[in-house]
């Protein structure tokens, strides 16, 4: 069965630390998305594309980048980690227009 | 930017009771969604909804696009134990090429049985 999966589902790391967590999908959508999700803030968004070689900021992209060598996988870096990065981050993808996305597992990242 | 406000922020029902929640938006949407979380995993979709007016049932959940397109509710009749979670809304103007979507802040429901 098409899935979206996320790797690692936990992750503690260290301030400072390059961090890569992966988002992948298969069943070819186009646009792929990351959120985080805190306790007080609901979903953010993080960064998005919407096919091979785009990738756009969301509200919250400060520390972050993405890059989309290919259709499936959309992985999320976080270039220098750092405390306030400590939450849960999900990944999505959706189809053309249609708007409705479907969401991975979720990582949480702990960073002390 | 565009904001949704999502009401109310928490439930507490006896098992049996129905439910009803919703979403007001300052501004026009072209889609509405409806998401559950269950603790510890990521937003399910419930129900989609792409035209005006539309209602929509999944199981006992009921969805409608509001007429003004700036607002939506969910029902949720003869609630059971594991409809337990927080439930987002979600809008999306799909004017253009913006796939966007923007979340309400979610209604935590509890059940009691």
């Amino acid at each position: 069965d098409a899935e979206i999966t996320q790797s690692p589902r936990h992750k503690i790391t260290e301030t400072g630390r390059q961090v890569t967590l992966a988002c992948h999908q298969t069943w070819n959508h186009n646009n792929m998305f990351w959120y985080r999700q805190d306790l007080g803030h609901g979903l953010r968004l993080i960064h998005y594309s919407y096919g091979v070689q785009d990738t756009n900021k969301g509200e919250v992209s400060d520390g972050y980048s993405v890059s989309r060598s290919n259709t499936e996988d959309l992985p999320l870096t976080l270039e220098s980690a750092a405390s306030s990065q400590t939450s849960v981050y999900f990944c999505a993808s959706s189809i053309g227009r249609s708007g409705a996305q479907y969401f991975g597992p979720g990582t949480r990242l702990l960073v002390l | 930017g565009q904001q949704l406000n999502q009401s109310p922020q928490s439930m507490f029902i006896q098992e049996g009771e129905d439910v009803s929640m919703n979403c007001t938006s300052s501004s026009i949407f072209n889609t509405w969604l409806w998401y559950k979380q269950d603790p510890g995993e990521g937003p399910v979709l419930l129900i989609a909804l792409y035209k005006a007016g539309e209602l929509t049932s999944n199981g006992r959940l009921t969805a409608q696009f509001g007429i003004t397109r700036k607002d939506s509710f969910l029902n949720i009749s003869a609630s059971i134990p594991s409809d337990v979670g927080i439930y987002f809304c979600a809008g999306q103007d799909s004017g253009g090429s913006n796939y966007k979507l923007t979340f309400g802040k979610g209604t935590l429901l509890t059940v009691n049985p």
